[in-house]
């Protein structure tokens, strides 16, 4: 079964503007990490933030936890179509447990 | 350096059959992790090998096995195989088993169909 869930399902946005998803998980975590998945092919990992961190950025990359709410966001900024992807949450306890996943799509 | 390499990329079965699908880590990686990945369920966890040996299982059926050789090298089979085998199947690469503090490396997939 999976971690959590992820909102929104899917996202479309215009190229030039910012992108948020949330991600919600049930257990306590070590870490919890996003992936990138493009047209079904492999997962590309983005950003992993600790159980101890509130905020981590990454280029054009922005992740938030909060543990006392069991959630984590992710948000990029400047969209580019090549942005356009399946987002995933995963949090990290000796295996990745997935949430459903955000599509996003960038309009040029 | 090249990344985790999984093989083939397509395989289309007939139901009932059995299927071997291959991944060959990052050199230098001795963890091997498997994932199904099906619209209906997502990104589920099959299992993880270290070191020829299986650290951890998910929740699947005895049809789904794999192993390790010396060289990291894995594969995984599914024997007797249903339609709802039908997935991508991920495989993911790392220095070591157990927690840790950075991200996976993922192959491409193995899409296999079952007919």
């Amino acid at each position: 079964s999976q971690q959590g869930e992820e909102d929104p399902q899917a996202l479309s946005i215009q190229e030039g503007e910012n992108a948020t998803m949330n991600c919600s998980y049930k257990t306590s975590i070590n870490n919890l990490q996003w992936y990138r998945q493009n047209s079904g092919r492999g997962l590309v990992h983005l950003i992993l933030i600790r159980s101890n961190e509130r905020e981590k950025h990454s280029g054009r990359l922005r992740v938030t936890l909060d543990t006392s709410k069991k959630s984590s966001s992710l948000l990029i900024t400047a969209s580019r179509a090549a942005d356009t992807a399946s987002y995933f949450c995963a949090t990290d306890d000796y295996k990745l447990s997935f949430g459903a996943g955000t599509t996003v799509t960038v309009r040029a | 350096k090249a990344g985790v390499t999984q093989t083939p990329r397509y395989l289309i079965k007939t139901r009932g059959q059995q299927v071997t699908l291959s991944c060959s880590p990052i050199s230098g990686h001795r963890s091997v992790s498997w994932y199904q990945q099906t619209p209906g369920q997502g990104l589920q966890f099959l299992f993880e090998y270290f070191s020829e040996t299986q650290r951890n299982k998910g929740n699947f059926p005895g049809r789904f096995s794999g192993r390790q050789f010396s060289n990291s090298r894995s594969e995984m089979n599914v024997s007797t195989l249903e339609l709802g085998d039908s997935a991508l199947y991920l495989c993911a690469s790392s220095p070591k088993t157990g927690r840790f503090e950075y991200g996976y490396t993922f192959g491409s997939g193995t899409r296999l169909t079952v007919v």
